[in-house]
């Protein structure tokens, strides 16, 4: 049982760039997050998903996109990078109960 | 606006040295409460979490908490650390109404060094 897989792990992008971070679990579950964190800042919701094709913003989705085409993976897009993009990216599910699964992270650096 | 506050950032003990972390939501509704780690390099995991029932939970590692709902807190402690829980400690909750969609509020962190 693999939980949530995320790819990359490790990117490095110019400003401009751009980039699609994909987060796959095999749970079943309903939700779907996208949190970065940044030192000194904890975790912030990107956007989320309660099901497939939908989607909503979080607390910071400026910069980003997002799709849930299929139930078990959720895409986070970045059009056009820039270095305040630069963070660790987690993904994250959760079923009726609650409780919330990470992925290992995506550490994104952009210069 | 909901939030919560875990109180210390930075926390240093000894090896045997007794934790308490604080934690604090503002929501005056009923809420699932969370404590989250995460260890150097690595994701976050469930520490433990309280649902309802009895408000003192224990978790892995001989963590527990207790949810004082008069207080809205959800301080975690272990009787006696060891090296291996050095670690970033996360509290979040979820309010339960129906509109939350499972979202968790988290808290900013605190960060546990422990010396050998």
């Amino acid at each position: 049982n693999a939980g949530v897989t995320q790819t990359p792990k490790f990117r490095v992008l110019k400003t401009g760039q751009s980039m699609t971070l994909l987060c796959a679990q095999d749970m079943n579950h309903e939700y779907m997050y996208w949190y970065r964190q940044d030192p000194g800042m904890g975790l912030r919701l990107i956007h989320y998903s309660v099901g497939e094709g939908t989607t909503a913003k979080g607390e910071v989705p400026d910069g980003y996109n997002v799709s849930r085409l299929k139930k078990q993976n959720f895409l986070l897009g970045l059009e056009s990078a820039a270095p305040s993009q630069t963070s660790v990216y987690f993904c994250a599910s959760s079923y009726l109960d609650r409780i919330t699964f990470f992925g290992q992270g995506t550490r994104l650096t952009v210069v | 606006a909901q939030s919560v506050s875990q109180h210390n950032h930075h926390v240093i003990l000894s090896e045997a040295a007794s934790l308490e972390l604080g934690c604090n939501y503002s929501y005056g509704g009923t809420v699932n409460l969370f404590w989250y780690v995460q260890y150097p390099g690595q994701h976050l995991q469930l520490l433990l979490k309280y649902f309802s029932g009895d408000p003192l939970v224990k978790g892995i590692k001989g963590f527990e908490a207790e949810f004082i709902k008069s207080k809205f807190s959800f301080n975690l402690r272990k009787p006696s650390v060891q090296w291996s829980d050095t670690a970033e400690y996360f509290c979040a909750v979820t309010p339960t109404y129906a509109g939350n969609n499972r979202k968790l509020i988290w808290g900013l962190g605190t960060s546990l060094a422990v010396n050998p």
